[in-house]
């Protein structure tokens, strides 16, 4: 099965910290990585994304670092804000077939101010 | 340039019903991706069209289709709707072939009594 196993499923971080989520990946032919954020009663918007021929992206205060032999890709938020507080997304896809993205489970991000 | 939309935003349906849900992807776009979110399983692909064509389905029974239209808008009908298929339906607008990022739109929230 097509799955993506994303870790930890809540987490809280004060002010100024830095937030770390984790997923790994088993389907090898994975080659599309995006993150998602989602705030209640809204969709998912993109955040960021990377291919497995970078092991690092960062956009502003986003970064995706990816580890290819490990299967294994991490969103790091730094300096988090109280606006950062929502739910996010990993998940993957394998473009060579079609767009179908398999999602992770989720994670509630809570920074307190 | 306007985002995904979806219509209707809120629908509450008894069991037995059928219900459609449509979505106009971002102008110029020309693939569309459906997906149902829950609490319980999380977001979950249903189908993929390009060019009014169903180019991937997920792992959901028959009683979900879909359909897009020359201008790429898309309806997604379920038919004999059961509790479990209350659920957050959200459509992805993607530019065409060849490209992975996938917009969301504010989704359909489907509550089936």
């Amino acid at each position: 099965q097509q799955q993506v196993k994303q870790s930890p499923q809540s987490l809280i971080v004060q002010k100024g910290g830095i937030s770390i989520i984790n997923c790994a990946y088993e389907n090898t032919a994975f080659d599309y990585f995006p993150w998602y954020q989602q705030f209640p009663g809204k969709g998912p918007a993109l955040l960021i994304a990377i291919r497995p021929d970078v092991s690092e992206k960062k956009e502003g205060r986003f970064t995706i670092s990816f580890n290819k032999s490990a299967k294994q890709f991490s969103l790091h938020i730094m300096d988090s804000q109280p606006g950062d507080s929502a739910t996010y997304f990993c998940a993957a896809s394998d473009s060579g077939s079609a767009r179908q993205l398999t999602f992770g489970s989720g994670t509630q991000l809570t920074v307190l101010p | 340039k306007a985002g995904v939309t979806q219509t209707p935003r809120y629908l509450i349906k008894t069991r037995g019903q059928q219900v459609t849900l449509s979505c106009s992807p971002i102008s110029g776009h020309r693939s569309v991706s459906w997906y149902q979110q829950t609490p319980g399983q999380g977001l979950q692909f249903l189908f993929e069209y390009f060019s009014e064509t169903q180019r991937n389905k997920g792992n959901f029974p028959g009683r979900f289709s879909g359909r897009q239209f020359s201008n790429s808008r898309s309806e997604m009908n379920v038919s004999t709707l059961e509790l479990g298929d209350s659920a957050l339906y959200l459509c992805a607008s993607i530019a065409g072939f060849g490209s992975d990022t996938q917009y969301f739109g504010p989704g359909t929230r489907l509550t089936v009594l």
